[in-house]
């Protein structure tokens, strides 16, 4: 089944630098590549995601890249302030049927310093 | 207001005591599943939903089990609750097709001494 790999599991920048989380998978009928953000004590909410016929995708100071052929994709948070901090799941979905399943890496805490 | 609900929120509970966690969404979503959030291990699937009536295991279903007999509702079961099973317990549901698209609920922290 589908695997998500996910780096890294920390990171820690200081408020206006740019964070990098990776992420990998396994399973190349894999076709959305979504990211959610889980802020502390609350729940995982949508912050962008990419399909497999898209190479980039930007919102504001996020992005999102996916490399097919090397079954990767990355989330770019630019200008990072103190609200960024959260943990940072990506996840991929697996067609299964007619409507598929998500599978999720195991997060990143990432932490913006004033 | 569109949202995910999940009650109860927090339980503290002994091993063997069955308890229920009830799940339900105002959406008309075809799709819910649950999941189990434990430190370094991420969100792990337990078991999911396409439709009524058609349940599927996820990743880790061992000791729960689901039912959906309507399409707003999808409750978790511990038939007999262990220690292992203490963990952040979130529902989350999507429109059909579009699965990545989760919306979920707050949460339940369960305990299980």
């Amino acid at each position: 089944g589908e695997n998500v790999e996910q780096h890294p599991s920390t990171l820690s920048v200081q408020e206006g630098d740019s964070a990098v989380i990776k992420c990998t998978y396994s399973d190349s009928a894999s076709n959305y590549f979504p990211w959610y953000k889980q802020e502390l004590g609350k729940r995982p909410q949508l912050i962008i995601d990419i399909r497999s016929n898209v190479g980039e995708k930007k919102d504001q100071r996020i992005a999102v890249t996916l490399n097919k052929t090397a079954k990767h994709f990355s989330l770019h948070i630019t200008e990072t302030q103190p609200e960024d901090s959260a943990v940072y799941f990506c996840a991929a979905r697996v067609q299964e049927g007619s409507q598929g399943n998500l599978i999720f890496g195991k997060g990143t805490k990432l932490s913006v310093k004033p | 207001e569109a949202q995910v609900t999940q009650n109860p929120r927090y339980l503290i509970t002994v091993t063997g005591k069955k308890l229920t966690v009830t799940c339900s969404q105002n959406m008309n979503h075809e799709y819910m599943s649950w999941y189990r959030q434990d430190p370094g291990l991420g969100l792990r699937q337990i078991y999911y939903s396409m439709n009524v009536e058609v349940t599927d295991k996820g990743d880790v279903p061992e000791g729960y089990k689901v039912s959906r007999k309507e399409k707003r509702n999808f409750p978790l079961i511990l038939e007999s609750p262990s220690p292992n099973q203490t963990s952040l317990y979130f529902c989350a549901s999507s429109p059909p097709w579009r699965v990545h698209e989760q919306y979920f609920g707050p949460g339940t922290r369960l305990t299980v001494t």
